[in-house]
């Protein structure tokens, strides 16, 4: 299994800002995810990110509000731009291997003030 | 839509009794069904998956049942312990990587 960790566990932000989240995985992963979950709500899949290309978003998510690189086998970062009290939940990344097992980080809570 | 459905939402077990938790889903191209278990405040944990070729799952005391011709599949806890009080989520993946839908959640309260 892949151990995860996530960066920063939670912040308190002002709108209008971003906050960039970095998730770092102890072992090189094929798939890296991103999803949000509402507090008491299931996951939500934002995107998928690729090493060394643009990230793939579902539906309903965008580039320009949830930019996300991935430089490496090992680490990648969302951000949250130009934040709205909307955007406060919870962020979450998972990493995947061939054998489609997909373990899942910590969490960053984040509160939109 | 949602790709997967999960029921109960909630579910309030004995200690010792057997939890159940159900979930259904309509895409055939799906061919992975993990369940996670989540604790407040917490990432949500892999705890068992199966594939469509076989139809039960067992480990300890999580079994997963899988009907292929129906699309459902359901996690059984058999002596539920407090300690197994979370929110149990299932998902679905297709043959095409990892990506997973989950259903909605199910709060287990086992009571002592």
């Amino acid at each position: 299994s892949a151990v995860i960790s996530q960066k920063p566990s939670r912040d308190i932000c002002q709108r209008g800002t971003s906050l960039t989240i970095q998730c770092q995985v102890d072992s090189q992963v094929t798939m890296m995810f991103w999803y949000r979950q509402q507090p008491g709500q299931s996951l939500t899949l934002i995107a998928t990110a690729n090493q060394g290309s643009e990230a793939t978003y579902e539906s309903g998510f965008v580039i320009d509000k949830f930019p996300i690189s991935r430089p490496n086998l090992t680490f990648s970062t969302l951000t949250v731009s130009n934040m709205s009290p909307e955007d406060s939940s919870i962020y979450l990344c998972s990493a995947g291997g061939v054998d489609y097992e997909q373990y899942f980080g910590p969490g960053t809570r984040l509160t939109v003030t | 839509q949602q790709q997967v459905k999960q029921s109960p939402q909630s579910l309030i077990v004995q200690k010792g009794g057997i939890s159940i938790i159900n979930c259904a889903y309509e895409n055939t191209a799906f061919d992975y069904f993990p369940w996670y278990q989540q604790f407040p405040g917490k990432g949500p944990a892999l705890l068992i998956a199966i594939r469509p070729d076989v139809s039960e799952k067992k480990e300890g005391r999580f079994t997963i049942s899988f009907n292929k011709s129906a699309k459902q599949f359901s996690l059984h806890i058999m002596d539920s312990q407090p300690g197994d009080s979370a929110t149990y989520f299932c998902a679905a993946g297709p043959n095409t990587g990892n990506q997973f839908y989950f259903g909605t959640g199910t709060s287990l309260t086992v009571i002592p």
